[in-house]
């Protein structure tokens, strides 16, 4: 099945605590996009990836790292989260190669930051 | 950078009845357009979108119609049944395969039975 995967689902931490969510496509998608989705503000790109080793900025990226070793795989990094980066995270993907433009999103990231 | 500004942001409409969302956007580059519908506590899934090359697009009840002169976009939702009930989202993106979208704010939608 083709599918966007997201780990973990929830996550509750604490300040300046390290971590990582991970995402996983296997559609063999080349481009690869984390956004963070708060109340009012719809989705927002943090950061997005053309293929392995390429990686953009989106309009949010302060305080998030991301890396593209793999072509299925973008995680997204928090070196140290504060309360501000609450938010529910989205991985999405989308391929060139097929023409329709879609973005598949994952499930979800539901992250709170005491 | 790109702005997408969406309205209403809460729509109420009865069952059977027509709802128009609109969007605009600020980036004449933009070339690509969807709207997403995202059910409470689900991820958002693609409903219909547009390329800045055509000016409407049609499926069933859902229609999209792109004015790029004017630089906006709406949805239309006919015959609204209350399983059209969920947030609404219009993105707008200028990258090679829609991967830089720039959302609206959504809207609401509420179809009373």
């Amino acid at each position: 099945e083709a599918q966007v995967t997201q780990n973990p689902r929830y996550l509750i931490t604490v300040t300046g605590k390290k971590l990582t969510v991970t995402c996983s496509q296997n559609m063999n998608h080349e481009y690869m996009s984390w956004y963070r989705q708060d109340p009012g503000l719809g989705l927002r790109q943090i950061y997005y990836s053309m293929n392995v080793e390429v990686t953009d900025k989106g309009d949010v990226p302060e305080g998030y790292k991301v890396s593209r070793k793999e072509k299925r795989n973008f995680p997204l990094i928090l070196e140290s989260p504060s309360p501000n980066q609450t938010s529910l995270y989205f991985c999405a993907s989308s391929s060139l190669a097929s023409g329709d433009y879609e973005q598949y999103f994952g499930p979800g990231t539901r992250l709170t930051v005491t | 950078g790109e702005n997408v500004e969406q309205h209403p942001s809460t729509l109420s409409v009865q069952e059977g009845d027509s709802a128009v969302i609109k969007c605009t956007y600020s980036d004449s580059a933009s070339n690509y357009f969807p709207w997403y519908k995202q059910e409470l506590g689900k991820r958002p899934q693609l409903i219909i979108d547009i390329r800045s090359n055509v000016g409407e697009k049609k499926d069933q009840r859902i229609a999209v119609t792109l004015n790029k002169t004017a630089k906006h976009f709406s949805l239309h939702i006919t015959e609204t049944q209350p399983e059209d009930s969920a947030v609404y989202f219009c993105a707008a993106s200028k990258g090679d395969a829609g991967n830089m979208l720039t959302f609206g704010g959504g809207t609401r939608l509420m179809v009373k039975p």
